[in-house]
């Protein structure tokens, strides 16, 4: 079945560093790849998202890079905030199966002051 | 604008006790709904997902199963619950091939 899969499990750096977080997806007919951020006890909520026409996006500080070719999609944020701190999903949508969502496992980031 | 609503919001049962989380989505026709389980610092399982009323598609085998009623109603249920299904589980609503918005989630504790 369809499978995506996201590293690093946990990532911590310091304030101001960059973090970068890969997933890759099985299904071919995927073409939407959302991020979510889930804040402790909360729900997730999509921070960035990309589609299988454009190779790149980018929202101030945050961006996401897209490789249908490889099936990989990342997720890179810039001068990172103690803020930034949470877990980010990466998701893959296509129209196998009626626009299921599937997530990676998810990234702790903790973003060190 | 579309909201969601999902209840209760923490829930503790006993072993073998039966469960019932009900979600409702506004604002919106013939959504995708889903049903995602989190367990403790771990990623988001889907456990079931709908395309239409009626129509339910599992995506592991379990002690749940998930019934949708109405268009924008989903349930999740269970006839006897185990320790294993302790759990946060989030139900969620997107169109088509678009973002995924969950609901606030209910904690469930099985004792």
């Amino acid at each position: 079945g369809e499978n995506v899969e996201q590293h690093p499990s946990t990532l911590s750096v310091q304030e101001g560093d960059s973090a970068v977080i890969k997933c890759t997806y099985s299904d071919s007919a995927s073409n939407y790849f959302p991020w979510y951020k889930q804040e402790l006890g909360k729900r997730p909520q999509l921070i960035i998202d990309i589609r299988s026409n454009v190779g790149e996006k980018k929202d101030q500080r945050i961006a996401v890079t897209l490789n249908k070719t490889a099936k990989h999609f990342s997720l890179h944020i810039t001068e990172t905030q103690p803020e930034d701190s949470a877990v980010y999903f990466c998701a893959a949508t296509g129209n196998t199966g009626g626009f299921k969502t599937i997530f990676g496992a998810g990234t702790r980031l903790f973003v060190k002051a | 604008s579309q909201t969601i609503h999902q209840w209760p919001a923490t829930l503790v049962q006993p072993v073998g006790s039966p469960l019932s989380l009900e979600c409702t989505v506004e604002g919106t026709s013939n959504p995708n709904l889903y049903w995602y389980r989190q367990a403790a610092g771990r990623g988001l399982q889907l456990l079931f997902y709908s395309v239409g009323i009626g129509q339910i598609s599992s995506e592991v085998p379990q002690n749940l199963s998930a019934s949708r009623p109405q268009d924008r109603q989903f349930i999740l249920s269970s006839k006897k619950l185990l320790l294993s299904d302790s759990g946060f589980y989030l139900c969620a609503w997107s169109v088509l091939n678009t973002e995924a918005f969950f609901g606030q989630g209910t904690r469930l504790t099985v004792v």
